[in-house]
């Protein structure tokens, strides 16, 4: 399968909110609310921010939630900081126990 | 707290075979009910799934790597390892090692990761 499709790059300034999407199909995003959400800073592991479309680990802010809609997945940042630039990757159960990852969004913070 | 670290050769000549292995503390792969998989990432790229296993039980690779790739466990040492067989430049990649909620995939521990370099 090929990856989700996520923006390349998106930008915000601080304080406003900003909204990521990742497209899937119909046998991937829009099949199973098994959706998550990794946050990437360069040299860094990622680190899970949302699961299971729209729910937190613990220790992750609010500002960070998650949404669906069909084959469309969805990050929303809002209260945007100048330490939430980074890369951010949606993934999602892909059938038959496989999983897929979209191709990555760099966030910059003007 | 779960910690995974990833270990291995951080060269490999292309045609070999690239192992890493993956040693996992604060939780035990004896009776796990998580799968334990791999993940890498390609130089200036995206993440990739590469495969998971769950302890005892079943292994589920990625279909693009399946004819030259195993994940196995060694519960003795609490570890699992990657092989990925006939590698090539294209295999150049930081290879993540990591938790996965069983049943909702979806990582909640990683390794800091390993670059293997290919050449």
């Amino acid at each position: 399968q090929s990856a989700l499709t996520q923006p390349v790059s998106m930008s915000g300034s601080p304080g406003q909110s900003i909204t990521i999407s990742c497209i899937g199909t119909s046998t991937n995003v829009g099949n199973y609310d098994l959706v998550s959400w990794y946050q990437q800073f360069p040299g860094k592991a990622p680190k899970l921010i949302i699961y299971e479309v729209n729910k937190r680990p613990s220790g992750v802010s609010s500002r960070f939630s998650g949404s669906k809609s069909g084959n469309t997945a969805s990050l929303t940042i809002s209260g945007l900081q100048a330490g939430d630039e980074a890369d951010y990757y949606c993934c999602s159960c892909a059938g038959g126990a496989a999983v897929i990852f979209g191709g990555g969004t760099e966030l910059t913070v003007l | 707290q779960v910690q995974l670290q990833e270990s291995g050769p951080g060269l490999v000549r292309p045609s070999q075979t690239l192992s890493l292995t993956c040693t996992v503390s604060g939780d035990s792969l004896s009776g796990s009910t998580f799968f334990w998989g791999w993940i890498r990432q390609h130089p200036g790229k995206g993440l990739e799934w590469i495969g998971y296993t769950y302890p005892g039980g079943t292994t589920h690779y990625n279909t693009s790597l399946e004819s030259r790739v195993s994940i196995a466990v060694d519960t003795s040492k609490n570890q699992f390892s990657l092989s990925l067989r006939s590698v090539t430049a294209a295999d150049t990649a930081v290879y993540y090692c990591a938790r996965d909620v069983t049943g909702m995939y979806y990582f909640d521990f990683w390794g800091p990761g390993t670059l293997v370099i290919v050449s």
